[in-house]
């Protein structure tokens, strides 16, 4: 089965400051990789994905992610926190056939200092 | 407004007590699952259904019933809930199209609590 490891249960950062989430899987098979986030109280909402192409994908919110075959991992970065990007972020990975199957990290909560 | 809807949103109940949390969504999408939310642990599927009548195991199943008679519903069944049960479950549904690169939609969870 898949492993997704996500370092890092908590993180915290400065506004301003750059924003570094960690996000590794185990498949040999790259699979579809996905970036949710989570408000309390609320489901997860989409932040960015990759299937194919190009290998630096941008998201909502000024969220980019990248992905690295050789490293099997899937960062997300943000150049500058905002106070309104305190939440739990979640890395996602689908395979599978016709990938039905999900697996996600154990999430990444982010603290945004004033 | 395209979305899923969980109920009931939150229940406490006791072991062993028969309990359906329902999941409707109204994108007409062919893909639905079902995860529980647990400390430490993320999320993890319990079952999925590729439309109707067609469903399959997560990596959790275990405890869990699923029926998908209609499209546009996903019930989650617990026989004999046990207070390993006691979670935060969230129902989620996704364009099929057999390429898998459709991102999920989520409802806005459902607490249970199982005394």
């Amino acid at each position: 089965a898949q492993s997704v490891t996500q370092l890092g249960s908590h993180v915290s950062v400065s506004e301003g400051a750059l924003v570094l989430l960690r996000c590794n899987y185990s498949s040999s098979v790259p699979p579809y990789l996905f970036w949710y986030v989570q408000y309390p109280n609320q489901g997860l909402q989409l932040l960015l994905k990759y299937t194919t192409g190009a290998t630096l994908v941008k998201g909502i919110n000024g969220f980019e992610a990248e992905f690295k075959k050789s490293e099997t991992s899937f960062h997300l970065t943000k150049p500058s926190a905002h106070m309104s990007d305190a939440a739990e972020y979640f890395c996602a990975v689908s395979e599978g056939d016709n990938f039905n199957k999900f697996y996600f990290g154990s999430g990444t909560k982010l603290n945004v200092k004033p | 407004e395209a979305q899923v809807t969980q109920n009931p949103r939150y229940l406490i109940t006791v072991t062993g007590k028969k309990l359906t949390v329902t999941c409707s969504q109204n994108m007409n999408h062919e893909y639905m699952s079902w995860y529980r939310q647990d400390p430490g642990l993320g999320l993890r599927q319990i079952y999925y259904s590729m439309n109707v009548e067609v469903t399959d195991k997560g990596d959790v199943p275990e405890g869990y019933k699923v029926s998908r008679k209609e499209k546009r519903n996903f019930p989650l069944i617990l026989e004999s809930p046990s207070p390993n049960q006691t979670s935060l479950y969230f129902c989620a549904s996704r364009l099929w199209g057999g390429s898998g690169n459709q991102p999920q939609h989520f409802g806005d969870g459902t607490r249970l609590s199982i005394l």
